[in-house]
């Protein structure tokens, strides 16, 4: 299970730090993903962490603005966004991701129950 | 604009065959594995077919996934109203070194 927390409203220009708890221990030995939805769109993906720590993808979109980590001690992902705008307005959800033949792969699951971000002044 | 092109929405009446399509290109879909995720309204996304066709433990098996080339189709057999959701595709993309969406298909159970 995971869970994800740290939304709220945040003014244009400043920056979120999102985090995603998951229950299980095996948190450590898979990818992990933050996919966002910004109301009445379609899903988003933002990027990716691997297992380790040590690969790390993003999305254009959020490229330069976007920090994603892990703490595999606490079993614990993050997500730092900096510069947001009325752009940013989304459900931010945490997923772990899978790994085939050692490369990464679009299977998300489970998915966190998502956390709300709303950048409004 | 997503790289993976569905329509954004379908109909149908209980028990009757709906089909979604995902278009892509050679660097996602041609190349990779093609997934399809349920997002019931207010709830986060679920996984419903993975690797093209396979599905998870406990999706009805009225829900079935094809590939070719760089398209691939959703098939539920009997839709019923419990059906009714959004419907993502979504593949892993080489140029862009990421997975990729698309824009998602609204299903309505008439």
């Amino acid at each position: 299970q995971l869970v994800a927390s740290g939304g709220g409203v945040v003014h244009p220009g400043k920056s979120l730090r999102l985090s995603c708890a998951a229950s299980e221990s095996t948190f450590q030995s898979y990818p992990m993903h933050w996919v966002r939805q910004a109301p009445g769109k379609g899903l988003e993906w933002l990027a990716l962490i691997s297992s380790d720590g040590a690969q790390r993808s993003f999305a254009d979109s959020v490229k330069g603005r976007l920090t994603i980590s892990r703490d595999n001690s606490n079993n614990t992902l993050f997500l730092q966004l900096d510069g947001l705008t009325v752009e940013d307005t989304a459900i931010y959800y945490c997923a772990r991701g899978s790994v085939i033949r050692k490369r990464f792969t679009a299977w998300f699951d489970p998915w966190g129950q998502g956390t709300l971000v709303t950048v409004s002044s | 604009q997503s790289l993976l092109t569905q329509p954004p929405s379908v109909s149908g009446p209980p028990g009757q065959r709906i089909t979604i399509s995902c278009s892509g290109s050679v660097s996602n879909i041609g190349n990779n594995y093609v997934y399809w995720y349920q997002q019931l309204p207010g709830m986060a996304p679920k996984v419903l077919i993975y690797r093209n066709y396979e599905r998870p433990s406990g999706v009805p098996d009225r829900f079935s996934g094809s590939k070719s080339g760089t398209s691939a189709s959703l098939a539920i057999s009997g839709v019923q109203s419990e059906d009714e959701a959004d419907y993502h595709c979504a593949s892993w993309d080489d140029r862009l070194s990421g997975p990729v969406f698309g824009g998602g298909t609204k299903l309505t159970v008439l």
